[in-house]
């Protein structure tokens, strides 16, 4: 069954640090998504991409973040210079066509120090 | 952002029994619905999903209930069987204009199946 892959799984860092979380969308894929959850909480939507850029973003979405699809297959969501609020687990998902069908990954465990 | 709201933080059931997972929402544009299953250290499983055109849908033991009157919805699990011992996120989104896929999640329900 096709999955969406995500690396690394977990990444310790150092507060300030620039980070970038990868992910592989299943391939015939068209609309991208980051998702966050911090301990305790909620899964909490980041942002969406689909035709290469950016079609929502949340308030928490703010300058320090950055996504990218460089080369048609990783997708990836950079934090420029990371906060200790940061750390939390990161989710990428995709889907084809149909929103109520969307497979997300098996998360990154980002933790700022 | 109270949304999606799942009010019960755990649920615990014997196995063979029903599971009914509970969850309720504000938004009226919302317009899809789904149910993710989540283990430790795992991202959120698909399971089951339902349009708001729609009142049930059924894939296999799963069974989801639309309320739109009520803007309530649930998940049946006939019969529940250990290894459905998860934490469950019920999410609901819009299929129109840029929020198109984006997914507002509730705070997610526990179950228990005990043997």
């Amino acid at each position: 069954e096709p999955e969406v892959t995500q690396t690394p799984s977990h990444q310790v860092t150092q507060m300030g640090q620039e980070v970038i979380l990868r992910c592989v969308p299943i391939s015939n894929h068209l609309y991208f998504y980051w998702y966050r959850q911090i301990l305790g909480q909620k899964v909490e939507f980041l942002v969406s991409f689909y035709n290469n850029e950016i079609s929502e973003k949340s308030e928490i979405f703010d300058d320090q973040f950055s996504v990218e699809r460089p080369d048609g297959s990783n997708f990836t969501l950079k934090i420029r210079s990371t906060k200790l609020e940061d750390s939390a687990m990161y989710f990428c998902a995709s889907f084809l066509f149909r929103p109520g069908e969307a497979f997300f990954g098996q998360g990154t465990r980002l933790t700022v120090v | 952002d109270q949304q999606v709201k799942q009010n019960s933080p755990s649920l615990s059931v014997q196995e063979g029994r029903i599971s009914i997972l509970n969850c309720d929402y504000t938004n009226s544009m919302f317009d899809y619905f789904l149910w993710y299953k989540k283990y430790p250290a795992e991202g959120p499983t698909f399971l089951i999903s339902i349009s708001s055109i729609k009142d049930k849908n059924e894939d296999g033991r799963f069974t989801v209930f639309l309320n739109k009157s009520a803007k309530h919805l649930s998940l049946h699990i006939v019969p529940s069987q250990p290894g459905d011992s998860a934490v469950y996120f019920c999410a609901a989104g819009n299929a129109g204009g840029t929020s198109y896929g984006k997914l507002t999640f509730g705070q997610g329900t526990i179950l228990t199946v005990h043997p």
